[in-house]
């Protein structure tokens, strides 16, 4: 059954705590980003990857990191840096990262801070 | 700056009837669209996409409309269920800079269907 798949569904944070979600796709495609959604809010874009080894900031990246090690996994550490983590966190991939290509997204992480 | 933005932040509509979302972008140089539908709790999820050189594009029971002269895009639903139920996002493609690939994102508009 392919897809992108995310965990965990929920994630509670401590206030100095740094936390990582997990992205994995077997769809085979090249790119992987990741978005963070507010209520009442559209996507933003906190990192995004084209190729293995190598991913570019997006619009939102301060307090975040990511790494791509595998072209399959692209995981997400919230840092302690992050002040308002509170979010909806949906990692996406795309074949090629052209823009001109649908992006499929994941179920989503909902994160909450304790 | 650059956005995406809906005409509407919610929609209701009775079962049976048909339904029209619109999406207005400001960037006459964005040559690629995306629909999709977000259940609650859930990821969006691909409807239809349409690239420029296009005025329309049909699915099942879905039809994107691309007005390029006035930068609208619209997303008709046929015949509208309880199932479309959902929050529907405009998505367009802006290369600016490095950063080819991303997608711009639409607040959404609320859609909610009347048994």
């Amino acid at each position: 059954d392919g897809g992108i798949t995310q965990s965990p569904k929920y994630l509670f944070r401590k206030e100095g705590q740094n936390v990582t979600l997990s992205c994995e796709q077997n769809l085979n495609h090249d790119a992987m980003y990741w978005y963070r959604q507010d209520p009442g809010q559209g996507l933003r874009l906190i990192y995004y990857s084209q190729i293995v080894n190598d991913f570019q900031k997006g619009d939102i990246a301060e307090g975040y990191s990511v790494s791509r090690e595998k072209k399959e996994s692209f995981p997400l550490t919230v840092t302690s840096a992050q002040k308002n983590p509170t979010a909806f966190y949906l990692c996406a991939s795309s074949i090629a990262g052209t823009g001109q290509e649908t992006q499929y997204f994941g179920p989503g992480t909902r994160l909450l801070v304790l | 700056g650059e956005s995406v933005g809906l005409h509407l932040p919610t929609l209701s509509v009775q079962e049976g009837d048909n339904s029209i979302i619109n999406c207005a972008y400001s960037n006459s140089a964005s040559d690629y669209f995306i629909w999709y539908k977000q259940e609650s709790g859930k990821g969006p999820q691909f409807i239809i996409d349409i690239r420029s050189n296009m005025d329309k594009r049909q699915g099942q029971r879905v039809t994107v409309l691309l007005n390029k002269t006035v930068k609208h895009l619209s997303l008709q639903i046929a015949a509208t269920q309880p199932g479309d139920s959902a929050v529907y996002f405009c998505a367009e493609n802006m290369n600016y800079g490095g950063s080819q690939g991303n997608l711009i994102f639409g607040k959404g508009t609320k859609l909610s269907v009347k048994p």
